[in-house]
């Protein structure tokens, strides 16, 4: 497994404005996720964040929206720019280990409330 | 429609009973298939996996999953429930696109 972490790990923010959220892994991957889980809800993919090209987007999610960097094999951050209240939920990082096929193992998340 | 269907919103289970958390899916091929548990406050944690091979596959913290082709289901059990196991249950595929798609979770309570 890896060992994930998530900054920050819940925020209050005003609508209209940005955050971003990063996420750190202890080894290399080649795979990143970032997931969304509404109130109450099952986690949603966002986009799949590979380092060296540019993250690919799940319908209904949009680059501007959802700006993803991923600058080296340990690091990602996720943007969620001009924030409503629908936007507050958990979003959670994840990384795919594994030779034959992926298996993920998510960080703590990050849990944002939009004012 | 593709999709993972967990029957179940919520469970209640008496401590020390045994546990059955029900999984389906829908999709042409056998997906890789996975059951992750959230516990309040807290991120997802991968209990058990199946892949290929046996279809009665053993997670950690004692749970087990069991494939069946025929059923198209992937059904979690514990013989013995803790009172630490109360937590949400997602199941969760991959179709073979490397992107894990979750069902809705089930709660499980657990009573004294």
């Amino acid at each position: 497994s890896a060992v994930i972490s998530q900054k920050p790990s819940r925020d209050i923010c005003q609508r209209g404005t940005s955050l971003t959220i990063q996420c750190q892994v202890d080894s290399q991957v080649t795979m990143m996720f970032w997931y969304r889980q509404q109130p109450g809800q099952s986690l949603t993919l966002i986009a799949t964040a590979n380092q060296g090209s540019e993250a690919t987007y799940e319908s209904g999610f949009v680059i501007d929206k959802f700006p993803i960097s991923r600058p080296n094999l340990t690091f990602s951050t996720l943007t969620v720019s001009n924030m409503s209240p629908e936007d507050s939920s958990i979003y959670l990082c994840s990384v795919g280990l594994g030779q034959e096929t992926y298996e993920q193992y998510f960080g703590p998340g990050t849990r944002l409330t939009v004012t | 429609a593709q999709s993972v269907t967990q029957p179940d919103i919520h469970i209640t289970v008496s401590e020390g009973a045994s546990l059955e958390l029900r999984c389906n899916y829908s999709y042409g091929a056998t997906p890789y298939l996975f059951w992750y548990v959230q516990s309040p406050g807290q991120g997802l944690q991968l209990l058990l996996k199946y892949f290929s091979g046996d279809t009665l596959v053993q997670g950690i913290k004692g749970f087990e999953a069991e494939f069946k082709r025929s059923q198209s289901s992937f059904n979690l059990r514990k013989p013995s429930v803790h009172w630490s196991d109360a937590a949400e249950y997602f199941c969760a595929v991959d179709p073979g696109f490397q992107k894990l798609v979750f069902g809705t979770g089930t709660r499980l309570l657990v009573s004294p």
